[in-house]
C-alpha cells in the first residue's frame, strides 16, 4: 500500500536549519509529482513546493522560495526539504503529499513531522 | 487565486445533510478538491476535479459547482464525519492554495 512518512522534524533556533525527507512505498515514485504542504499551529494548509515526476521542475510559495530548497533522492525514493534561515513563522506541521497523475489533487498524505523554531 | 470558504463553522445535527460552500476569487474551472481533516491526522482527499470522489470515499460525500462556486454536501452526517474541510484549487498551478477551512460541529 502507499505510504509516506516524514522524518527531520525538530526544534531549532531562529535562523537555523533543517532537513526533511519524506520516505515513500508502495508506489512507483518518479511516476509522481510530490509537494511539500505546512500547517502552523491551530491553521489552515499552506502548499509550499512541488517536484515534478523525476525532479527536473520545481517551484515554491512566495513565503519560502530562497530559503527552501526541494529535492528527491530517487534511489532510496524520498523527497527532501532543506529549510534554511527559519524563523518563527515556519513552526508547524510540515506534510509530505503526492499528487494524483493529472492534475494537483494531493491523493496520499504522510502523517507530518514537526518543526520548531524558537530560542 | 485566493479561495474563501463558509461557514466558518456549521453545527449538524448527525443524519442530517450538510453543506459547505467554497468561492474562488477568479475562474478555476473544474479544478477543485476537497479534503477531510480530522483532529490530530493528516488531511484525507474526498474529491478532486470538482465532483470526482476518490478512492474508499463513501457515497454520502458530493461535491458540485464549477467556476468560482463550488459545495461540498455530505447527505447524511455520520458521527466520524465531523471535522474540518478544507477546499484547494489547482488552476494555472502554481502556486496551490487551500481554503481557510470550515469546521463541522455535532449539533
Amino acid at each position: 500500500q502507499v505510504q509516506l512518512v516524514e522524518s527531520g522534524g525538530g526544534l531549532v533556533k531562529p535562523g537555523g536549519s533543517l532537513r526533511l525527507s519524506c520516505a515513500v512505498s508502495g508506489f512507483t515514485f518518479n511516476d509522481h509529482y510530490m509537494s511539500w504542504i505546512r500547517q502552523a499551529p491551530g491553521k489552515g494548509l499552506e502548499w509550499l513546493s512541488y517536484s515534478s515526476s523525476g525532479g527536473i521542475y520545481r517551484n515554491y510559495a512566495d513565503s519560502v522560495r530562497g530559503r527552501f530548497t526541494i529535492s528527491r533522492d530517487s534511489a532510496n525514493n524520498s523527497l527532501l526539504l532543506q529549510m534554511t534561515s527559519l524563523t518563527v513563522e515556519d513552526t508547524a506541521v510540515y506534510y509530505c503529499a503526492r499528487q494524483t497523475l493529472k492534475g494537483a489533487a494531493f491523493d496520499y498524505w504522510g502523517q507530518g513531522t514537526v518543526v520548531t523554531v524558537s530560542s | 487565486t485566493v479561495m474563501t470558504q463558509s461557514p466558518d463553522t456549521l453545527s449538524v445535527s448527525p443524519g442530517e445533510r450538510a453543506t459547505l460552500s467554497c468561492r474562488a476569487s477568479q475562474n478555476i474551472g473544474s479544478n477543485l478538491a476537497w479534503y477531510q481533516q480530522k483532529v490530530g491526522q493528516a488531511p484525507r482527499l474526498l474529491i478532486y476535479d470538482v465532483s470526482t470522489r476518490a478512492t474508499g470515499i463513501p457515497a454520502r460525500f458530493s461535491g458540485s459547482g464549477s467556476g468560482t462556486e463550488f459545495t461540498l454536501t455530505i447527505s447524511s452526517l455520520q458521527s466520524e464525519d465531523f471535522a474540518v474541510y478544507y477546499c484547494q484549487h489547482y488552476y494555472k498551478w502554481p502556486p496551490i492554495t487551500f481554503g481557510q477551512g470550515t469546521r463541522l460541529d455535532i449539533k
